[in-house]
Formats: C-alpha cells, structure tokens, sequence
C-alpha cells in the first residue's frame, strides 16, 4: 500500500537554530502535501498545505516565515522549523494524498525537542 | 474549516466487548475516513466511506455515515487490547480538519 516516510523521527536542537523535517511519499506521487502539529493527548492541528511547484497555503496562527515549507517535486515536501524555540518543541506529521483515490496516508510522525 | 469532532472522548472497555465511537462534523464532505494513532506515532488509515455510501465493514470494523446528520460512527466489535488507541474522523473536502479523538482503552 502506499507509504508516507517521514524523517528524521526524532531529532534535538539548540534554540536559535533551525531543523528540517522531511516528508516523502514512497510509491505515489503527491502534488498535496500537509503538516500538522500535535500536542500530548490533543488532536492534530492543521499548519498548512503543500502545493507543489507553489506556496504553501498557511493557517491561521501559523506563522510562514518560522515554518518554512518547501514541495520542490511531487513525492517530497519538508518543514524548516527557523529560530527553534522551546516553545515549539511537538509532534509534527505530515500527510499526502494519493491522486484521485482521495486517501490519505501519514508519516510516523517527527518528535522535535528544543533545548 | 470543517472539524470532526469525535465522542465519547474517552472510552474504556473490556477485551471481547464492542467499541462503539461517533463523529460529527460542519461542512459537506466528499468522504469520511477514519484513523488510529498509537501513543506518538503516526496515523493509520483504517477505513474510508464515501458520501453516498451509508454503511461499509471491514474485517471487525463498521461505519456508517449518515451524511443528513453529518455524522459517522466508527464500531469495533470483539475488542482486544491492541485496539487501544486514539480514533479521529476526518472529512474530506477543501479542507482537513481533525476532531479531538476518541482515546480508547481495551482492558484484558
């Protein structure tokens, strides 16, 4: 079936600094692509869509120039958390839909801890 | 935006007996799937039910959608402990929106 990898799984950073999160879909090609942030026991808040080849389509709340999202090609989009702060410390998954079966499939999931 | 927002929030039942949750949500949708998260881990797609279908099983699964209501209700029969999970609903439309989830137990 199909698969959305999502790397790395876990990563640490120094606040001030910034961290990208891959999204790749594995065996189907995605021209949407969306992040989301999660926190412990809630539900999954939606950032922004992917488009490929165009701008990301941003919540409201979410700022864009602190989460950058790039969808260079149709199986990969990535979120660059800039200027890591404690605060935005979180679960972020992504997810993609494939074409015109209207599925959607998520990654595992990134835990990103900010020191 | 539309949200599915999903009751009970919290469910807690015995290993054999049936999970029943229900889902409700705003807007129009095209379909309805639901999905399982395991504590910090990814979603799995379980099942999608489209929005003229009223009624479709998977293995011990059972959803219907009743798209009058705007509601959806997601049954497990025969639970076992590795049932126990979160459940969240999500229509599909312009845009994805999850509801808080049904936080399930299953107890041996």
């Amino acid at each position: 079936g199909a698969v959305v990898s999502q790397h790395p799984s876990r990563v640490i950073c120094k606040s001030g600094t910034s961290v990208k999160i891959e999204c790749r879909s594995l065996d189907f090609q995605a021209t949407t692509m969306f992040w989301y942030r999660q926190f412990p026991k809630k539900s999954l808040m939606l950032m922004a869509t992917s488009n490929e080849g165009s701008k990301a389509t941003y919540e409201q709340g979410v700022e864009k120039d602190k989460f950058l999202i790039n969808h260079a090609s149709l199986t990969l989009s990535t979120l660059t958390v800039t200027s890591a702060h404690p605060e935005d410390s979180s679960f972020y998954i992504c997810s993609a839909i494939q074409g015109n079966r209207n599925t959607i499939y998520f990654g595992e999931g990134s835990w990103l801890t900010v020191v | 935006s539309q949200q599915g927002e999903e009751d009970p929030q919290a469910l807690s039942i015995q290993e054999g007996e049936n999970a029943t949750m229900n889902c409700s949500y705003k807007t129009s949708i095209n379909n309805l799937q639901w999905y399982r998260q395991n504590s910090g881990r990814g979603l799995v797609h379980l099942i999608l039910i489209r929005s003229n279908e009223r009624e479709k099983h998977s293995g011990r699964l059972r959803v219907t959608l009743d798209t009058s209501k705007k509601s959806s209700s997601l049954l497990i029969t025969a639970s076992r402990a590795a049932d126990t999970a979160s459940y969240f609903c999500l229509g599909t439309a312009s845009k994805l929106t999850f509801g808080t989830g049904t936080r399930l137990q299953v107890t041996l």
